[in-house]
């Protein structure tokens, strides 16, 4: 079981630009959700996908979207780049089925505005 | 008042010592109560979780939630340097059908040698 992965593992963008951040679940898991995790913080919730669909939001402006496919993957975009968008991004999967209530979480995209 | 209160440390201890990491929180509907350990640089790693108030023990690590007083705790016996690392605790309830944890903004703990 490879758990969850993520890529890219690191990223540099600037002021202004886009950027897509990619998930594959853990085997048997149905449901992602995003995290952000700024320096010395908590993961703060992003969104959660199901079915293809965003089932949950936080307190995210809308420069935050993303994208689950059919096969459970998902994708975090990102327009407008702010410096404070800087930070680690958590993906998180659980099963909709069974123990929902734990995710388990992959290694994390680290991007990096200038 | 943050729903979840976590102090970030750093709390420092010698190799072998009983470790306690403690959290609070004000949202009466959170039912699961985790905790994570995330090193350095990596996403945080499910340590144990616990459903609604009592103990739950795994090898060296006991968990413990005290739900009358809102508080939870993580034991760490015979702590080892590999343990050195930032310890999140986190709790959910069901809200929209799903479960959406709250975090601490996390425990730094080093265990030196």
């Amino acid at each position: 079981d490879a758990g969850v992965t993520q890529s890219p593992t690191h990223l540099i963008k600037t002021r202004g630009q886009q950027v897509t951040l990619r998930c594959s679940p853990k085997s048997g898991h149905d449901t992602v959700s995003w995290y952000q995790q700024a320096l010395g913080q908590g993961p703060q919730f992003i969104f959660q996908y199901y079915e293809e669909e965003e089932r949950q939001r936080g307190n995210f402006p809308d420069r935050f979207s993303g994208h689950q496919f059919p096969n459970y993957s998902s994708e975090l975009n990102v327009n407008a780049l702010l410096l404070g968008d800087s930070a680690l991004y958590l993906c998180a999967s659980s099963p909709t089925s069974g123990n929902q209530e734990t995710q388990y979480f992959g290694p994390g995209t680290r991007l990096l505005v200038l | 008042q943050k729903e979840v209160e976590q102090d970030p440390g750093p709390l420092s201890v010698p190799e072998g010592a009983i470790v306690s990491l403690n959290c609070t929180y004000s949202n009466s509907a959170f039912q699961y109560f985790m905790w994570y350990r995330q090193y350095s640089r990596k996403g945080p790693e499910l340590l144990m979780y616990t459903y609604s108030s009592g103990n739950k023990e795994d090898g060296r690590f006991t968990a413990q939630v005290d739900k009358s007083s809102k508080y939870i705790s993580l034991f760490i016996r015979d702590s080892q340097p590999s343990d050195s690392a930032t310890y999140l605790c986190a709790m959910s309830g069901l809200t929209g059908g799903s479960y959406i944890p709250t975090f601490g903004r996390g425990t730094s703990l080093i265990v030196h040698p």
